[in-house]
């Protein structure tokens, strides 16, 4: 089974500044993706970014970048140059590769709820 | 190109009654899943369907929930003697294969 925690229920930061989401996981899959989704309040689910668990290097989506800690179970995102539309829920969620137990499916932590002030 | 498309975007309904929920995915995708959003809490895996066929149903969480993929495109999720612990947000997503899934906006599912 797989577990994702996000320990921050809310965080506040400058516009202009970055600002990193914490998150966490446990899964017993040898092989995993991990993924981070926005949600405004209009309630849609917009995919950010995404970390396969054999990516060497960190990945990167314009402002989105994940530090993947693999042996700390840990995938943060981090947000540069924060602007005022950054400001939503985000998850984080993570997904067997193919061959691991539960393919397909998206399991998601609880999210952070992200407020960027002027 | 268009994306996932779920109608309808809200549906009261009493406690007792049947409802039916529509997505339409994105074209060409052959994976689409289900999950139920409460509020405050992340998406919850509901079914996942690869072609026609659900791959994965272990979400549903008792027999009132059931969801049909016919011809591999829409799908409906149907739930029977709708009780008030089923209002929800009801999200689906599309993938071509398993990849990235992309979501719908939800039907948000009030039942009095």
């Amino acid at each position: 089974a797989q577990k994702i925690t996000q320990t921050q229920p809310g965080m506040f930061v400058q516009e202009k500044e970055a600002v990193t989401l914490d998150c966490t996981y446990d899964t017993s899959d040898q092989s995993y993706g991990l993924f981070w989704y926005k949600q405004p309040s209009s309630g849609e689910m917009i995919f950010l970014i995404y970390q396969g668990s054999y990516d060497e290097q960190n990945a990167t989506e314009g402002r989105y970048s994940l530090n993947f800690q693999k042996a700390r179970k840990s995938a943060n995102l981090v947000i540069s140059a924060s602007q005022l539309g950054d400001s939503a829920m985000y998850f984080c969620a993570m997904r067997p590769n193919a061959g691991g137990t539960s393919y397909g499916k998206l399991t998601f932590g609880q999210g952070t709820i992200l407020t960027v002030h002027p | 190109g268009a994306g996932v498309s779920q109608t309808p975007s809200n549906k009261v309904t009493e406690k007792g009654k049947y409802v039916e929920l529509r997505c339409d995915p994105i074209s060409g995708h052959t994976a689409l899943y289900w999950y139920r959003q409460s509020l405050g809490q992340g998406p919850e895996f509901l079914i996942y369907f690869q072609g026609t066929g659900a791959a994965d149903d272990s979400g549903l969480p008792n027999d009132r929930f059931f969801a049909v993929r016919p011809e591999g495109s829409v799908s409906t999720l149907k739930i029977q003697r709708t009780e008030r612990g089923d209002s929800a947000v009801y999200l689906c997503a599309s993938s071509p294969n398993t990849d990235t899934q992309y979501f719908g906006p939800g039907t948000r599912l009030t039942v009095l």
